[in-house]
């Protein structure tokens, strides 16, 4: 099956700078890319996806990219803000699998003002 | 709109005792999953659904069930508790086609003492 491995753990970084969080999975199978930000007390909520047919996305201030040969993935925050501190997951899921998400264990951001 | 609901939010159980978290979506979604969050693992599935009347397992099933008699809940029974079954637990739907975006529910904490 899937398997999902996410880094850093932890991350922090100045209010204004950017933040990069990367993901590899393992299931060249494997075709939707989602990230997900989750606040304390809350569920996790998607920001920004990828499909595995594009090789970069942007929303803003984040940006996701994709590299289907290297099978790997990053999420980028630009000029980040004290309210982006929270932990981001990334997930991979494909048909193969029934469109279950599998998740890397997650980044917790810190960003210090 | 409500979106994805858990019952309850909090709750204490002792080793040996039984109980079920209900989840409900209101937005008509096939898809409906459980997932379990523990600090450094990410978030692992328990089980899933992809329709009324379906249940699957998941990466972690042992020790609980489900079922899904309404399309619009999905119900997550531990039959006797323990104490590795300590987490936050999160409901999920999609409408599963495509690989579309999930939508979490604010979350279950339960501790088994």
């Amino acid at each position: 099956g899937e398997n999902v491995e996410q880094h850093p753990s932890t991350l922090s970084v100045q209010e204004g700078d950017s933040a990069v969080i990367k993901c590899t999975y393992s299931d060249s199978a494997s075709n939707y890319f989602p990230w997900y930000k989750q606040e304390l007390g809350k569920g996790p909520q998607l920001i920004i996806d990828i499909r595995s047919n594009v090789g970069e996305k942007k929303d803003q201030r984040i940006a996701v990219t994709l590299n289907k040969t290297a099978k790997h993935f990053s999420l980028h925050i630009t000029e980040t803000q004290p309210e982006d501190s929270a932990v981001y997951f990334c997930a991979a899921s494909g048909w193969e699998y029934g469109n279950k998400l599998v998740f890397g264990a997650g980044t917790i951001l810190r960003v210090k003002s | 709109n409500a979106g994805v609901t858990q019952t309850p939010k909090f709750r204490v159980l002792k080793t040996g005792q039984s109980m079920t978290l209900l989840c409900a979506q209101d937005m008509n979604h096939e898809y409906m999953y459980w997932y379990r969050q523990d600090p450094g693992m990410g978030l692992r599935l328990i089980h899933y659904s992809v329709g009324e009347g379906t249940t699957a397992k998941g990466e972690v099933p042992d020790g609980y069930n489900v079922s899904r008699l309404k399309k619009q809940n999905f119900l997550l029974g531990l039959e006797s508790a323990a104490p590795s079954q300590t987490s936050v637990y999160f409901c999920a739907s999609s409408t599963g086609v495509g690989n579309t975006e999930a939508f979490f529910g604010q979350g279950t904490r339960l501790t088994v003492v």
